[in-house]
Order: structure tokens, then sequence, then C-alpha cells
């Protein structure tokens, strides 16, 4: 069975760069999924970021899209986000998941 | 973009009577492979949601039967028989056909 977790900081200070990985154990990186970053802002709903595949292909919430990567890192059986030019709208609970298997979520705090 | 619209953003149910929450999307989510990509998951009070329905009515392994999916198209149907006070939380549809997208969430609670 696969699992996901999360890490990363909990702070960054505005105009900073959030960086998260999310480690996969139980499963190989490189099969035929499409893992996914998903965000929940306090008290709000579920955002989707976007995903990679373990080709390196990736797609993103137009929303985002111009300051979110994602990346995977098949040595180590993980993948990342990075998410730029960050404010308080982005302090969010943050997850990785797939489509039926979520990570326990890790939250993160933009503030100076 | 599609966009998802669930109904309603609330409700609250005695337990053992029926509940629906309605999602509709602003496109079709009927793919060319046949599939229909549409989900349904549950987010209990401070955990990862987790999946109930794929592909509009296929029930996750573990859930029960309580618990069923229907629609087509860009109008689905996520319908519990009897609820159950562990049935509490926020439900919400998500699209799979075009990136990804979830609906604002419906909160059921019990009566």
């Amino acid at each position: 069975q696969v699992q996901l977790q999360e890490s990363g900081p909990g702070l960054v200070k505005p105009s900073g760069t959030l960086s998260l990985t999310c480690a996969v154990s139980g499963g190989s990186i490189s099969s035929d999924e499409w893992w996914t970053w998903v965000r929940q802002p306090p008290e709000k709903g579920l955002e989707w970021i976007g995903e990679i595949y373990h080709s390196g292909s990736t797609n993103y919430n137009s929303s985002l899209k111009s300051r979110v990567t994602i990346s995977v890192d098949k040595s180590k059986n993980q993948f990342s986000l990075k998410l730029s030019s960050v404010t308080a709208a982005d302090t969010a609970m943050y997850y990785c998941a797939l489509w039926n298997i979520w990570g326990q979520g890790t939250m993160v705090t933009v503030s100076s | 973009d599609i966009v998802m619209t669930q109904t309603p953003l609330s409700l609250s149910v005695t337990p053992g009577q029926p509940a629906s929450i309605s999602c509709k999307s602003s496109q079709s989510l009927l793919h060319g492979d046949g599939k229909t990509y549409l989900y349904w998951y549950l987010q209990k009070s401070g955990q990862s949601p987790q999946l109930l329905i794929y592909e509009v009515s296929s029930r996750f392994s573990g859930v029960p039967d309580r618990f069923s999916g229907s629609g087509s198209g860009t109008d689905f149907t996520l319908k519990i028989s009897r609820v159950e006070a562990e049935d509490v939380g926020v439900y919400y549809c998500m699209q799979g056909i075009y990136l990804r997208a979830f609906g604002q969430g419906t909160r059921l609670e019990i009566k």
C-alpha cells in the first residue's frame, strides 16, 4: 500500500519561495500514476495545485501556473513542490496525493 | 477551466435518513475512452480527504454500500441511503478529465 508523507518548512516569509517534498513509500514513483499537490486554506475548500508524471510531464492550475514548479526525484522516490512569490493567501494545509491516496498534509504559514 | 458547482453547501440530516448532494460541471466529464472522470471525497474533521467514489459510481475499497454515485455528462449525484453519525464531514466532488478541479464542498451534519 502506497503511503505519502509531506515535509518542509512550516513558515515562509512573504515574497519567498515555499518548498515541500512528498516522500513515497510502499510503491514506486515510476509507476503509472500522476503525483499531485492539493492545498486547503484554513476553513476553506480544496484547491488543486498541479501534478507530475514520472517522466517529468506536468500539469498546473492555471491560476498558479506562473508561480508553481513540480519536480520528481526518482533516485529518492519523491516529488516536490515549489511556489514562488508567496503571500498570506498561500497560507494553507498542503497535501500530496494520488487520486485514491492522500498524505497527512503539512501546514504552511506565510508570515514575516 | 472546468468549474464544479455543488449543492447544497450544507445539509443537516437525521440519522437513518437519506442524503443527497448534487455536483454539476461546466463541461462534460465523458472522456474519449468511454469513462467519466468524476470523483467524490469525504473530509472528516482534522483529517485528509478520503476517496469514496470514482468514475461516477464505483465505490472505493472499504466504502460502505450506503454510499452511491450516479450521473452522466455534467450532472452527478452522491447519495447516502441511511446517514450515520460517522458520515459527518465535508463532501467534495472532483473532475479529472481536464486537469483537476474540486467543487466548493458540502458540509453534512447530524440533526
